[in-house]
């Protein structure tokens, strides 16, 4: 079964709007650890968020949260006021275990390409 | 301060060739991964070493092994490279399992 789930293949966004970008995930630890992280053309991935399991409250970095729905096991990442340089892969990741000193692996979804127009 | 570091950038193989993929680290993490990214998917983990001196399999180990060489160098290593094994591969590192990994960029390797 797929441990992380992008539904999304390719977004397009207006640039100045905000767009969310979806990621849901499955897991029977109580313990893990949700992230996003973003690919460019250039080809590195770049760290944008992190939510924690135990986290009460939205992870936010700027114009990035993550709309955390522990209940529904969902973990979309919402960018606001869209720039053309956000035009990227996003993948969601998960990691098990955390506190458990697993060696921290993070699991990945399949990606969204998200296209920012002008 | 540069990071996450992987040589080489790029490679080409002939089947049955051998080559070690070098990663090094300068933040001072104890965990280092490597990871391989194909076409139109996500990244997935071939090894990791939780710390100096520990290796452990990730998804896929199959015809890869690795050598944690110190804290800082986490080597990658394919003994007689197969087609199937043309992928970007990406090192990573942490300081601990509760942060987030830092990626190096990449070795973008095609074997004929």
């Amino acid at each position: 079964a797929q441990k992380i789930t992008q539904t999304q293949p390719g977004m397009f966004v207006q640039e100045k709007e905000a767009v969310t970008l979806d990621c849901t995930y499955d897991t029977s630890d109580p313990s893990y650890g949700l992230f996003w992280y973003k690919q460019p053309s250039s080809g590195e991935m770049i760290f944008l968020i992190y939510q924690g399991s135990y986290d009460q409250q939205n992870a936010t970095e700027g114009r990035y949260s993550l709309n955390f729905q522990k209940a529904r096991k969902s973990a979309n990442l919402v960018i606001s006021a869209s720039q053309l340089g956000d035009s990227a892969m996003y993948f969601c990741a998960m990691r098990e275990g955390i506190h458990h000193n697993q060696g921290g692996k993070l699991i990945f979804g399949q990606g969204t390409e998200l296209s920012v127009k002008p | 301060n540069a990071g996450v570091t992987q040589t080489p950038k790029f490679q080409v193989l002939k089947t049955g060739q051998s080559m070690t993929l070098q990663c090094a680290q300068d933040m001072n993490h104890n965990s280092m991964y490597w990871y391989r990214q194909d076409p139109g998917m996500g990244l997935r983990l071939i090894y990791y070493s939780a710390s100096e001196g520990t290796t452990d399999k990730g998804e896929v180990p199959n015809g890869y092994n690795v050598s944690r060489l110190n804290k800082r160098e986490f080597s990658l290593r394919l003994e007689s490279a197969a087609p199937s094994q043309t992928s970007v591969y990406f090192c990573a590192s942490s300081p601990t399992d509760e942060n987030e990994q830092f990626f190096g960029p990449g070795t973008r390797l095609t074997v004929l």
